[in-house]
């Protein structure tokens, strides 16, 4: 079983609605949650980290974790074309490495 | 947040040269830095993970003598893909986490390395 399950199907989305991103993992021990924005070509770079469930907030972006059930989200309010990019989840316990999703391709139409 | 330099960021070799690619961390020490690689549409794939002075410690399926990794300082690690053959193109990245409390790691701009 993958640690970290992401339905990496693209979604496309006309400019201003509301993305919703999933994964799902399987270790319990697991206590640190990302998000990874990736553009073509490029590294992903950091956009959400939390490590508690419930939500956070930074502007037009919210990240959920419920521990619970092993689910992490993403959203994305007021979605723009340049929100178009590959998003990863990841997560990690305790200094080891980082498991990450298959990333979500994200496409905003204006 | 933390930055990390990789470079170069696209090199061309022709098969059976080696090419070192380079992660700096600018404004933090690195006690660990992660090389993965990645195919075209695909997730990242750790390779290998690196501590500071000390030995790298490969994946399953990765060959250590192929891919060289060098962390000598809390700040450099190199990755060296030697005698680099066509099925080696691939983009290439790097990772680095600093020894303190931050778990997040911060990821270099990639290398894409194409081998003629």
């Amino acid at each position: 079983q993958k640690e970290v399950e992401q339905d990496p199907g693209p979604l496309s989305v006309p400019e201003g609605a509301i993305v919703s991103l999933n994964c799902t993992y399987s270790n319990s021990a697991f206590q640190y949650f990302m998000w990874y924005r990736q553009y073509s070509r490029k590294g992903p770079e950091l956009l959400m980290y939390t490590y508690s469930s419930g939500n956070k907030e930074d502007g037009r972006f919210t990240a959920q974790v419920d521990k619970s059930s092993k689910y992490i989200s993403l959203f994305i309010r007021d979605s723009q074309p340049s929100d178009s990019a590959t998003y990863l989840c990841a997560t990690a316990y305790g200094n080891n490495r980082l498991a990450f999703g298959k990333g979500n391709q994200v496409v905003v139409i204006p | 947040g933390a930055v990390v330099s990789q470079h170069p960021s696209w090199v061309i070799c022709k098969s059976g040269t080696s090419v070192k690619i380079e992660c700096r961390s600018l404004d933090f020490q690195a006690t660990t830095m992660f090389w993965y690689r990645q195919f075209p549409k695909q997730s990242l794939m750790l390779m290998a993970t690196s501590n500071e002075g000390s030995k790298a410690t490969y994946e399953q399926g990765v060959e250590k003598d192929k891919f060289l990794i060098n962390h000598a300082s809390l700040t450099l690690s190199t990755l060296t893909v030697t005698s680099a053959h066509p099925e080696d193109s691939s983009f290439y990245i790097c990772s680095a986490r600093d020894g303190g409390a931050r778990t997040e790691a911060f990821f270099g701009q990639g290398t894409r390395l194409t081998v003629v």
